[in-house]
């Protein structure tokens, strides 16, 4: 099964700051129809997830663009540009690319 | 809109059987691949099984592989989740989930196993 790791597990940031998450694959996301099936999700407390990024860096309808993805083959990143405090939450990477489908641990943000 | 209804979980013993639904709306159900995805309390997500848009690819996590079954009915918008031999590990709240993209969740269903 993919595993995938994410990095870090916590992180405290500031309104306006800038931060990254890492999602690394153990084996290529990339599909043999071409693509890469590694989507992002923000979990907000007692919410269910939703879907922000998809395939790497496509941004879902109705997201701030102050997020963004990027990578290829085994690692990929989040981008949020100027943490805004509706962005608290659980973020997790996901491949649908291998069966089983399988999600990261999760990265908690945090206020500072 | 967009909307998916998860319903049927509850208390359960362990061994028991029990069966989700979720009813699907304001999209051609008929053309996406759906989802299970369980979170046990206080934990992250685990994917537990996938239909595609016409039953004909069908997977699932090892943890459920053999036990659970996942189905759907396109005329009726419901995607199902049978669960069999229940054990108090599959506790969890489960969300049914648009497509490979995950692109939209229901509000999800508790399932408690336990004597």
């Amino acid at each position: 099964d993919v595993v995938l790791t994410q990095t870090p597990p916590t992180l405290s940031a500031t309104i306006g700051q800038s931060v990254s998450i890492s999602c690394r694959s153990s084996q290529s996301l990339l599909h043999s129809n071409g693509n890469t099936y590694l989507n992002w999700l923000l979990q907000r407390p007692g919410q269910p997830p939703q879907l922000l990024i998809y395939l790497v860096s496509r941004l879902e309808s109705g997201v701030p663009n102050r997020f963004s993805g990027s990578g290829s083959g085994t690692d990929f990143t989040l981008k949020i540009s100027g943490v805004e405090a509706e962005d608290l939450g659980v973020y997790y990477c996901v491949q649908s690319t291998h069966a089983p489908y399988t999600f990261g641990a999760g990265t908690k943000l945090e206020l500072k | 809109e967009v909307q998916l209804v998860e319903s049927g979980g509850g208390l359960v013993q362990p061994g028991r059987s029990l069966k989700l639904s979720c009813v699907a709306s304001g999209f051609t159900f008929s053309n996406y691949g759906m989802n299970w995805i369980r979170q046990a309390p206080g934990k992250g997500l685990e994917w537990v099984a996938y239909i595609s848009s016409g039953s004909s690819y069908i997977y699932y996590a090892e943890t459920v592989k053999g036990r659970f079954t996942i189905s759907r009915d396109n005329a009726k918008n419901t995607l199902y989740l049978q669960m069999t031999s229940l054990r108090s590990e599959d506790t969890a709240l489960y969300y049914c989930a648009r497509g490979r993209g995950m692109g939209y969740w229901g509000q999800g269903v508790m399932v408690t196993v336990s004597s």
